[in-house]
């Protein structure tokens, strides 16, 4: 398997622009989750998903984010507008239930985000 | 919530030497899995080692091993024979038997000196 894909790898935008960051979870895994990490705030739970469906968004910032989970493949994390506190390295996870119980979290190379 | 606490920001081991990196969690759960990351440079988290809450045995990979105290609700890790590429970031990480999401640690840098 391929493991968790992310895209971009890196971004860089300016101030005011819509970014939209893509995550591709292991085929399988039924629950998938969005990180955002910063050197301020360590890693923060933004929002996860189990089965497509969003179960907890307490995390997400304010109204400018935004995740959805189509299908099983694929999911996405806008943010419109984009602001310089944006700025951080946001990470998708995924996991499954195997044997009664979670395995981990498999984690994507993340995001870069830098936004000017 | 659970909360995972590492009272360790920094540490530092020499290169062959072992270095013990400390994590206690809160819970009122009985059963749960509980997980150390490692973060290199490359920022890719990758799994150390995990522990489930019900099993006695302490888990063990290669040089790597926990010392699980479930009462005490702690979950250190040990890395033994410390090579340089074991330098990084290492995240504790609690998560329910029945629940979903993860619960992080802050971290604690690790700098192996040669």
């Amino acid at each position: 398997d391929a493991g968790v894909i992310q895209s971009p790898r890196h971004e860089v935008t300016e101030m005011g622009q819509e970014v939209t960051l893509r995550c591709k979870p292991i085929s399988g895994h039924d629950y998938l989750f969005w990180y955002r990490q910063t050197m301020m705030r360590g890693l923060e739970l933004l929002i996860y998903f189990n089965n497509n469906v969003p179960i907890d968004d307490s995390g997400m910032p304010e109204d400018r984010f935004s995740a959805k989970m189509p299908n099983a493949s694929f999911s996405t994390l806008k943010i419109q507008p984009s602001e310089p506190r944006d700025s951080a390295v946001y990470f998708c996870a995924s996991s499954s239930r195997r044997g009664g119980g979670f395995t981990e979290a498999f984690f994507g190379q993340g995001t870069r985000l830098t936004v000017v | 919530a659970q909360t995972v606490t590492q009272s360790q920001p920094e540490m530092s081991v020499q290169e062959a030497e072992t270095v013990t990196l400390s994590c206690t969690y809160d819970t009122s759960e009985s059963d749960y899995y509980l997980f150390w990351y490692k973060q290199p440079p490359s920022r890719q988290m990758i799994l150390v080692i995990r522990q489930e809450a019900y099993k006695q045995q302490n888990a063990t990979e290669n040089r790597f091993s926990v010392n699980f105290q479930k009462a005490a609700k702690s979950f250190s890790l040990k890395i033994s024979d410390s090579q340089l590429g074991d330098a990084a970031m290492y995240f504790c990480a609690y998560r329910s038997y029945a629940g979903n999401q993860f619960y992080f640690g802050t971290g604690t840098s690790l700098t192996v000196i040669p």
